[in-house]
């Protein structure tokens, strides 16, 4: 069946190094996928979407292409600020049914 | 930007006991979800609707129950409550169709059963 796979749990940084979070995903249907961003005791937020293979988009720094080839949606930042230490979902649409989420990957950066 | 808001913020229940939880959006979205949120496991969908009527079952539905009564609200309910339903637990609505769908959650409820 569709799934999304998030392959770190935990990723530690100092401010302004780049980041890079893995997401993966499975899907018999044509992939629709998203990250989502959530701070310390808030709400999940979009952060940015896609549907189109190879083109990158963008919001609020963090920038993330679809590859079909490789079923992949990483999501990266050139310079990682203290504000962006979070907990970070990659989710895809299971079959036209209603959104899945991979586990999640919580972002720690220092000073 | 859409409002989502759930009631209760934190529950403590009994085992046995009977759960609602309640949640509320202003903005005429049809789609609504509940998920739950356990460390490890991300987001889990546990049931979401169309509009008002329609629930449908998600990912892990046992030991909850369902109610869309009106466009606006949308609860989960667990008839018999058990220490592993302890969680976060988010509704969240949706502002289009399906595959392209941004979703607008909750502050999210804590529940505590014991």
């Amino acid at each position: 069946g569709d799934s999304v796979t998030q392959t770190e749990g935990l990723v530690t940084l100092t401010k302004g190094l780049p980041v890079m979070l893995n997401c993966t995903y499975q899907t018999t249907y044509s992939p629709f996928l998203f990250w989502y961003v959530q701070h310390l005791n808030e709400a999940p937020k979009l952060l940015l979407k896609s549907s189109t293979d190879n083109k990158r988009t963008e919001h609020q720094g963090f920038y993330a292409t679809l590859h079909k080839s490789s079923s992949s949606f990483h999501l990266q930042k050139s310079s990682v600020q203290l504000s962006d230490s979070a907990l970070y979902f990659c989710a895809q649409y299971q079959g036209g049914r209603a959104l899945i989420f991979g586990t999640g990957t919580t972002v720690s950066v220092s000073p | 930007e859409a409002a989502v808001t759930q009631s209760p913020r934190n529950k403590v229940a009994v085992t046995g006991g009977k759960v609602t939880l309640s949640c509320n959006q202003t903005n005429n979205h049809n789609n609504m979800y509940w998920y739950r949120q356990d460390t490890g496991h991300g987001l889990r969908l546990i049931h979401y609707s169309y509009g008002a009527g329609s629930t449908e079952k998600g990912d892990i539905p046992d030991g909850y129950k369902a109610s869309r009564p009106s466009q606006e609200n949308f609860s989960l309910i667990l008839e018999l409550a058990t220490p592993s339903q302890t969680s976060v637990y988010f509704c969240a609505s949706g502002d289009e169709g399906q595959l392209n769908e941004r979703l607008f959650f909750g502050h999210g409820t804590k529940l505590s059963v014991l």
